[in-house]
């Protein structure tokens, strides 16, 4: 457990739904990224956060995908009209500012698009 | 852009023999490099890093990893390995230390069975 939680851990959905998952990284790591993970492929980054900016976000795959982090802490993605496709694992990750940190990954959410 | 490229899609290893797991990189600068393992129903959890110095790094359960600039490589190696090392493992690297504003880019994952 690396302390960096993500809810749900299961998203089962239909086309054209639109699906939230949230992130809650380990506090005081003020780094945020989400990445998506399909089967057989290694995570790929959609963006990330510095405290509540969002400093990186030309990688989301398209303008279905956004997430935010209001205050800081927890993050959200979203997927609207979601599309068979977007079916996946979500990963989120955390750091600290210090160079010498790494990521810090939570389980991720598997979400299936039917 | 970096990339990250692992020649092995799954490798196969009878318990207690030696293990390596080939990782190639490009990337324009001093690379920022880590391994991580990901078991099933589980997250990646990191099993090393390097971010610069002495090319041969240490890291969890057993495992080294050597940088070689020339090679353009960060191969990771175990000894021995234990039944509980059947896992997926990545390589990735970053284009600033912890992965910056661009995030981490992974490989496409090498799969270590291992033969009792």
């Amino acid at each position: 457990d690396t302390g960096v939680s993500q809810d749900p851990r299961h998203k089962i959905t239909k086309r054209g739904q639109n699906v939230t998952f949230r992130c809650d990284p380990i506090s005081e790591h003020n780094r945020l990224y989400w990445y998506r993970q399909t089967l057989g492929q290694g995570p790929e980054f959609l963006t990330y956060f510095q405290n509540e900016a969002q400093l990186e976000k030309s990688r989301l795959l398209s303008d279905r995908f956004s997430a935010e982090r209001p205050k800081g802490s927890f993050s959200t993605l979203e997927i609207q009209r979601t599309e068979q496709g977007d079916s996946a694992m979500y990963l989120c990750a955390c750091k600290t500012e210090r160079l010498t940190d790494t990521q810090y990954f939570g389980p991720g959410t598997r979400l299936t698009v039917l | 852009a970096q990339s990250v490229t692992q020649p092995d899609i799954h490798i196969t290893v009878s318990e207690g023999a030696s293990l390596e797991l080939r990782c190639n990189y490009s990337y324009g600068a001093t690379p920022y490099l880590f391994w991580y393992v990901q078991s099933p129903g589980q997250g990646l959890q990191l099993l090393l890093k390097y971010f610069s110095g002495d090319t041969l790094v240490q890291g969890i359960k057993g495992f080294e990893a050597e940088f070689k600039r020339s090679q353009s490589s960060f191969n990771l190696r175990k000894p021995s390995v234990h039944w509980s090392d059947a896992a997926e493992y990545f390589c990735a690297v970053g284009a600033s230390r912890g992965g910056g504003a661009d995030g981490l880019t992974f490989g496409k994952g090498t799969h270590l069975i291992i033969q009792p």
